[in-house]
């Protein structure tokens, strides 16, 4: 069935490492999203895409980077340069870019040590 | 500066009454507003949304609100269940303005058995 699909869910990396986290989506959506909670910050922004090899900057995109080579993948590598990057990151996708309801995959949690 | 606000961290509720959750909007190029209901380690789910066309919406239990003259926006609940216990995020997009969802901090809500 059709969804979005997070990987690892929990992520444990030491610090100074880049990492990347993994997201898939079967929906035939053109948009992908991925934005990071933190307690008390609600959702934030990281970057976004609104079609294959193309993506922006959100409001919070310092220390990532991602890539969109296909429709239904938008990895997100958090780099060494991210200097708090322990939180709880949520990929989104939607069937038109923009101005409209994004469907969230189930999250993974990544714990820096 | 904050453009989506839920001034209200926390709301709690005896099971069967109304529950009133508000959030305001300062971007007045939004035109589309949403609600996400999250539980602890997944991913968010849509709930309802409302076009700035429209000042109500209702889907079974829930309800969305809307004034566009005070930007602000409310989701009620009627009857509240002990399963609505949740974080409730308001997010708001614009068609014309070419923006991804913008999030509030969210509002956790708890309906007492």
């Amino acid at each position: 069935d059709g969804g979005i699909t997070q990987s690892p869910k929990y992520l444990f990396r030491k610090e100074g490492q880049n990492v990347t986290l993994s997201c898939e989506q079967n929906l035939n959506h053109d948009a992908m999203y991925w934005y990071r909670q933190d307690p008390g910050q609600g959702l934030r922004l990281i970057y976004y895409s609104q079609i294959v090899n193309d993506f922006q900057k959100g409001d919070i995109a310092e220390g990532y980077s991602v890539s969109r080579e296909k429709k239904e993948s938008f990895p997100l590598t958090v780099t060494s340069a991210q200097k708090n990057p322990t939180a709880f990151y949520l990929c989104a996708s939607s069937i038109r870019p923009l101005g409209t309801e994004a469907f969230f995959g189930q999250g993974t949690r990544l714990t820096v040590v | 500066d904050q453009q989506v606000k839920q001034n209200s961290p926390s709301l709690s509720v005896q099971e069967g009454r109304i529950s009133i959750l508000n959030c305001d909007y300062t971007n007045s190029m939004f035109d589309y507003f949403l609600w996400y209901k999250k539980y602890p380690a997944e991913g968010p789910t849509f709930l309802i949304s409302i076009s700035s066309i429209k000042d109500k919406n209702e889907d079974g239990r829930f309800t969305v609100f809307l004034n566009k003259s005070a930007k602000h926006l409310s989701l009620h609940i009627v009857p509240s269940q002990p399963g609505d216990s949740a974080v409730y995020f308001c997010a708001a997009a614009s068609n014309s303005g070419n923006t991804p969802l913008v999030f509030g901090k969210g509002t956790r809500l708890s309906v007492i058995a």
